[in-house]
């Protein structure tokens, strides 16, 4: 069965470090996403990629970078982790059918993120 | 910009009860909303998608309303379980990019 997988799935880091998390979708899907989750303010979007070398920032992209080297993966590289960035990030795939509102997003299982 | 309120309290009701979540939205008009399922630990799960000129949608027990009048959506789940338990997250769908803006979410507990 086609899944998206995330890893790890619990990481524990300093402020300063770079930090990459994974992001795998067998789904076959053109369009990625990754968001945080934080008490109080729901999902919020990083970054997202309609497909091969496409990357688009979303409302709270600083601090994050993504590249797109092929259909399955989007890692999320945080540059220099601050303890802001604690929180738990998911990442999400969508089939491309037009970029119409019809497109629902398959979500993995998260990573929970601490930064010290 | 777009904004989207769930009531952040949490929710109880008594099993067999009808559960009713509210989403309200401003500052847009989306063509689609869409409802999501999230249990603690887990990413959310799709569960309904409603267009603007669609008054009513069902699925088995659950059924979502858009008014767009009212900027609004109802959730309802009906003879509600405990095995609903969960977060329910609204979306509303930013046209032409494949892009959601979700709700915070509305906690639903059913105790027994």
């Amino acid at each position: 069965d086609a899944e998206i997988t995330q890893s790890p799935r619990h990481k524990i880091t300093e402020t300063g470090r770079q930090v990459t998390l994974a992001c795998h979708q067998t789904w076959n899907h053109n369009n990625m996403f990754w968001y945080r989750q934080d008490l109080g303010h729901g999902l919020r979007l990083i970054h997202y990629s309609y497909g091969v070398q496409d990357t688009n920032k979303g409302e709270v992209s600083d601090g994050y970078s993504v590249s797109r080297s092929n259909t399955e993966d989007l890692p999320l590289t945080l540059e220099s982790a601050a303890s802001s960035q604690t929180s738990v990030y998911f990442c999400a795939s969508s089939e491309s059918s037009g970029l119409s509102g019809t497109d629902t997003q398959y979500f993995g299982p998260g990573t929970r993120l601490t930064v010290l | 910009s777009q904004k989207i309120e769930q009531n952040s309290e949490a929710l109880n009701i008594q099993e067999g009860k009808t559960a009713t979540l509210t989403c309200n939205y401003t500052n847009y008009s989306p063509a689609y909303l869409q409802w999501y399922r999230q249990d603690p630990g887990r990413g959310p799960v799709f569960l309904l998608l409603i267009r603007e000129n669609e008054k009513e949608k069902r699925k088995e027990r659950l059924k979502v309303t858009f008014d767009t009048t009212l900027k609004q959506s109802l959730f309802h789940i009906t003879a509600s379980q405990p095995a609903d338990s969960a977060t329910y997250l609204c979306a509303l769908a930013v046209s032409n990019t494949g892009k959601l803006i979700f709700g915070q979410g509305t906690t639903l507990q059913v105790k027994p």
